[in-house]
């Protein structure tokens, strides 16, 4: 399956500031999908990453507050803006297996703490 | 959009015992059911998934079963290890089965 390294893998952030978030492929994806995994709770889909369009976001998630890059079909960034402390959770990547196989692979998370 | 309900949140075993984790989901035209496993402070990583035109599958001491027509699916656990110990999801893709949407988790513990 694809392999996806994602950085930074934690970081500890003052409220107001911007954080952004990087994931690359070994392998060229079609879509990249970005999801928050808040403490002790279940994975939510952020939005979905195509190259060469806008990304798709879900109820609840903005672009101006989750900017997302795709400027090509291995690497994707999100940034979180204007952090509170209720944005701290844990940030992951994910892509769908490569063609022929099942599943979809994450990237290790970033850990993101806002004080 | 798709809908995932998981049963239940936390499930204590004593080693050797199976366990039965049980999810339901909403749209029809989901035709893809994974199952992940996260140990504390890593990644999700996929121990099965299956596909809508098989009604079970087995991998070692897992399986996953399926019914369409009551849209639930379970995974099952047999021979349980300390190493099982973790949060499971479930996760089903909806309507045009791309992105995931993930069950609430549920917490196994190995009692050794």
């Amino acid at each position: 399956s694809a392999v996806i390294s994602q950085k930074p893998s934690r970081d500890i952030c003052q409220r107001g500031t911007s954080l952004t978030i990087q994931c690359q492929v070994d392998s060229q994806v079609t879509m990249m999908f970005w999801y928050r995994q808040q403490p002790g709770q279940s994975l939510t889909l952020i939005a979905t990453a195509n190259q060469g369009s806008e990304a798709t976001y879900e109820s609840g998630f903005v672009i101006d507050k989750f900017p997302i890059s795709r400027p090509n079909l291995t690497f994707s960034t999100l940034t979180v803006s204007n952090m509170s402390p209720e944005d701290s959770s844990i940030y992951l990547c994910s892509v769908e297996a490569l063609m022929g196989a099942h599943g979809y692979t994450f990237g290790s998370g970033t850990r993101l703490t806002v004080v | 959009g798709e809908n995932v309900e998981q049963h239940p949140s936390t499930l204590s075993v004593q080693e050797g015992d199976s366990a039965v984790i049980k999810c339901t989901y909403s749209d029809s035209a989901s035709n893809y059911f994974p199952w992940y496993k996260q140990e504390l402070g890593k990644r999700p990583q996929l121990i099965i998934d299956i596909r809508s035109n098989v009604g079970e599958k087995k991998d070692q001491r897992i399986a996953v079963t399926l019914n369409k027509t009551a849209k639930h699916f379970s995974l099952h656990i047999t021979e349980t290890q300390p190493e099982d110990s973790a949060v499971y999801f479930c996760a089903a893709p909806g309507f045009g089965n791309e992105k995931l949407t993930f069950g609430t988790g549920t917490r196994l513990t190995i009692i050794p």
